[in-house]
Parts: structure tokens; C-alpha cells; sequence
């Protein structure tokens, strides 16, 4: 069956700083990739999507970046981190374009 | 991209039927109605999907009418574990942008 892993699990980081959070999915191949962002009582946002390795597709200007250096290696990333980019950040899968997507366990970061 | 309209929220008693309505005035052709369930601090997980008449699985219930402008997520016998935000989404056949809105927040009473 498939599986898929988001990590840190928690994260605390000052403004300013370096991020890197990391998803991989186990038990498919070549699935599309997906990075949203929650905020506290709200929906998710679609951030990034990738349906391949170094495909990424951008969906909202900001201060963040995605990467696949892998098949199944999905990274989210940013030089200096805002305030306003603390949230509730979810990775997920999906067969193919349209099709049902699985999400991660999420990462929550807080950016002080 | 169709957009949703849902209540805000909802309350229930265990052991009750829910039924969660949701509005897609623009839903198109090619489009199909997914719903999810999200917990706190969890990512959402796929309830049930259809494009039109009646699906069924073993948790939910979805019923979408012939214009398909609406769609209702049935639960049956809701327990207490049934809390949680309901996310109604419409999405476009071989599109990979999901759009979720604000959702419903389901509270189960004892």
C-alpha cells in the first residue's frame, strides 16, 4: 500500500532563517506532487505541484520553492523565512491529474 | 475553477444522520465532486467522490441532482469521532488544481 511521510513533524524558526521540509511517498511510481499551506481555521492553498521529477508548477508568488530531486522526493523550501509564513504545511499524492489526492501528516511551523 | 459555497458550520447528536449541502452554481461538463475530511492538526483524507446521481461507500453517502449545481454528503449515525471539518471540492477532470475553501465544521454532541 502506499504511504507517504512529511517531516519535521513540528518546526519553531526566527525570522529570517533557512527552511527545508521534506515529503516522500512509498508504494507508487511516478505520482504528482503536491505542497499546500493552511492557515489556523482556514482551507488549504495550493502552493506547488509537480507531475515529475524537476517539474514544478508555481501557483502562488512568494518567498517559497519547491524541488523533486527524486521520483517519489518532494522538498519545500525558502532562504529567509517571513512571519507569515508560519502555517500548517501539507504534502500529498496523487495517481494523476485530477485524480483523488492523499495528504501527508502535515508539518506545523512557526516562524517567531 | 467552480467555486463551493457550504455552511460555515453544523451541530449534531450522536446517533443522527447528517447531511452536509454544498452549492457549485458554475460546476462544469467536465468536472466531478470530491469530498474530505479533515481533523486538527491532520491532512485531509479522501471521503467520496462522484459526477452525478447517487454514491455510496462504506462511510458517506453523496447525492448530486440532475443539474448538479448541489451536491449532499450524507452520514449515517454520526459518533462523536465524526468531528471534524468537511471540505466540498469540485474538480476538473485531468486538472491538477484542487480548490478548497473554508469547509464545514461538523460538531457531534453526545
Amino acid at each position: 500500500s502506499q504511504t507517504i511521510h512529511q517531516w519535521p513533524a513540528t518546526l519553531v524558526q526566527p525570522v529570517g532563517s533557512p527552511l527545508s521540509l521534506e515529503c516522500t511517498v512509498e508504494g507508487t511510481s511516478n505520482p504528482n506532487l503536491y505542497w499546500y499551506r493552511q492557515a489556523a481555521g482556514r482551507g488549504l492553498q495550493l502552493l506547488f505541484y509537480s507531475v515529475g521529477i524537476g517539474q514544478i508548477s508555481s501557483e502562488v508568488p512568494q518567498n517559497l520553492s519547491a524541488s523533486r530531486p527524486q521520483d517519489r522526493q518532494f522538498i519545500l523550501s525558502s532562504k529567509k523565512l517571513l512571519l507569515s509564513d508560519s502555517g500548517f504545511y501539507l504534502c500529498a499524492w496523487s495517481v494523476g491529474q485530477g485524480e483523488t489526492q492523499y495528504f501527508g501528516p502535515g508539518t506545523r511551523l512557526l516562524v517567531l | 475553477l467552480a467555486k463551493t459555497t457550504q455552511p460555515i458550520s453544523m451541530d449534531s447528536y450522536e446517533g443522527q444522520e447528517v447531511n452536509i449541502t454544498c452549492s457549485h452554481n458554475n460546476i462544469a461538463t467536465n468536472d466531478y465532486i470530491t469530498w474530505y475530511q479533515q481533523f486538527p492538526s491532520q491532512g485531509p483524507r479522501f471521503i467520496i467522490q462522484g459526477y452525478k446521481t447517487k454514491v455510496t461507500n462504506e462511510v458517506a453517502s453523496l447525492f448530486i441532482p440532475a443539474d448538479r449545481k448541489s451536491s449532499t454528503l450524507s452520514l449515517p449515525r454520526v459518533s462523536l469521532s465524526d468531528t471534524a471539518v468537511y471540505y466540498c471540492l469540485v474538480v476538473e477532470y485531468n486538472f491538477n488544481k484542487f480548490y478548497f475553501g473554508s469547509g464545514t465544521k461538523l460538531n457531534v454532541k453526545p
